[in-house]
């Protein structure tokens, strides 16, 4: 089936510096993956749609300048957190879109924590 | 926009009981309707999804869903609860492709 491997699954970062998660497609392309942000009980938050080869598309709300997309082959996407500020701690998982039957296959997330 | 809700944020159950979880969907046009589970810090697995056929869905583990769209419902089944089916629960609908959560349910079982 299809597998989304995300990495890292746990990151501390210093407030200031950038982290750069990686989503990656291992059996199948996906031309389309997505971003979302989870608060602590909370459910899942849309942050952009990232598509192989062009700029994401962001939700509103959501700083393009802060959350870096970059899907430059259709098996990569990578989002990076620029200066990370204590704010921005959270749970990240990306999910890519298969090509049929209307699938989503998730990553594992990644439990950001900045201090 | 399309959107779901979901009723009650925490439920319990016994083991072996009966397992309800409820979803309510609006929507204009036929909605792609799906049921995530959740376990801590992890992704989301799919557990069934209803696209337009039959209105009941059966899923992983157990699991099954009825679309009624006289109810704008597509709640979450399970006849008898065990312990591995603790954890948080999704409904989630799909609009031009992207995917909108509810708020989730958390599922506790008592021994």
């Amino acid at each position: 089936g299809a597998v989304v491997s995300q990495h890292p699954s746990r990151v501390i970062c210093k407030s200031g510096t950038s982290v750069k998660i990686e989503c990656r497609s291992l059996d199948f392309q996906a031309t389309t993956m997505f971003w979302y942000r989870q608060f602590p009980k909370k459910s899942l938050m849309l942050m952009a749609t990232s598509n192989e080869g062009s700029k994401a598309t962001y939700e509103q709300g959501v700083e393009k300048d802060k959350f870096l997309i970059n899907h430059a082959s259709l098996t990569l996407s990578t989002l990076t957190v620029t200066s990370a500020h204590p704010e921005d701690s959270s749970f990240y998982i990306c999910s890519a879109r298969t090509a049929f039957n209307y699938g989503y296959t998730f990553g594992s997330g990644t439990r950001l924590t900045v201090v | 926009a399309q959107s779901v809700t979901q009723l009650g944020s925490h439920v319990s159950v016994s083991e072996g009981a009966l397992v309800l979880l409820r979803c309510n969907y609006s929507s204009s046009v036929p909605p792609y309707l799906f049921w995530y589970v959740q376990y801590p810090n992890q992704g989301l697995q799919l557990l069934l999804k209803y696209t337009s056929a039959a209105t009941l869905v059966k899923g992983i583990n157990g699991f099954e869903a009825e679309f009624k769209k006289s109810e704008t419902s597509f709640h979450l089944t399970k006849p008898s609860a065990h312990m591995s089916d603790a954890a948080e629960y999704f409904c989630a609908v799909m609009e031009l492709e992207k995917l909108t959560f509810g708020t989730g349910t958390r599922l506790t079982i008592i021994p």
